[in-house]
């Protein structure tokens, strides 16, 4: 068990760049979560995706927002024409199949807009 | 909608101290409970967990009961450490369709132990 990768740690950008962040998520865990940290409040739910369908969207991801899992395997998530808002701390995790399983996190990507 | 109320901190104690971090839960249906640590610098690394009600979670000395007549999950330690700092998040997952178990999560809790 190598854990949830996520890359990269950190990226700085520029007001109006696209980024892409991606994730690694534990091998044989077939379910994909994103979330989105802000300082000072607990992760807040963005999208789900079980093998390389997307099944639930949160309103928080805007139509900048995508996010991809082609092979069911790792996942990226694209933010294009970053604004200032988008500063915050996006997290991976992951789950094997069956029931309510427990998430395990990457260590998350930080996005600073300048 | 779902949502999870948590002790707001931040919470400072002595190390050997007792610890109780306050967590309530609203929900529409019956969820199961979590707590989650986030270190410094790091990913949210899963504590502890139940199911159903008077479940209790427990690990690394730290334990929950799962109280549905209160919608209460708190979190007791009888004896930190100085490595227990780190920020608490209380958590809720509910099936919202299909295999999705999203996590709703609590503000979180800073716990700082001084030796």
């Amino acid at each position: 068990d190598t854990g949830v990768s996520q890359d990269p740690r950190h990226k700085i950008t520029k007001r109006g760049q696209n980024v892409t962040f991606r994730c690694d998520p534990i091998s044989e865990h077939n379910r994909l979560y994103w979330y989105r940290q802000t300082l000072g409040q607990g992760p807040e739910f963005l999208t789900y995706f079980q093998n390389e369908a997307q099944l639930e969207k949160s309103r928080l991801l805007s139509d900048r927002f995508s996010a991809e899992r082609p092979k069911g395997s790792f996942s990226t998530l694209e933010i294009q024409r970053t604004e200032q808002g988008d500063s915050a701390m996006y997290l991976c995790a992951s789950s094997s199949p069956g029931g309510n399983q427990p998430q395990h996190f990457g260590d998350g990507t930080r996005l600073s807009i300048l | 909608g779902d949502s999870v109320t948590q002790m707001e901190g931040p919470v400072t104690l002595s190390e050997e101290a007792f610890l109780t971090i306050n967590c309530t839960y609203t929900a529409t249906g019956y969820p199961s409970l979590f707590w989650y640590v986030q270190y410094p610098g790091e990913g949210l690394q899963l504590l502890l967990k139940a199911t159903k009600a008077d479940d209790k979670g427990s690990n690394k000395g730290f334990e929950a009961t799962y109280r549905k007549e209160t919608t209460s999950f708190h979190l007791e330690k009888g004896s930190v450490q100085v490595s227990d700092s780190a920020v608490y998040f209380c958590a809720l997952s509910l099936n919202s369709g299909g295999s999705n178990y999203k996590l709703t999560f609590g503000k979180g809790t800073l716990l700082t132990v001084n030796p």
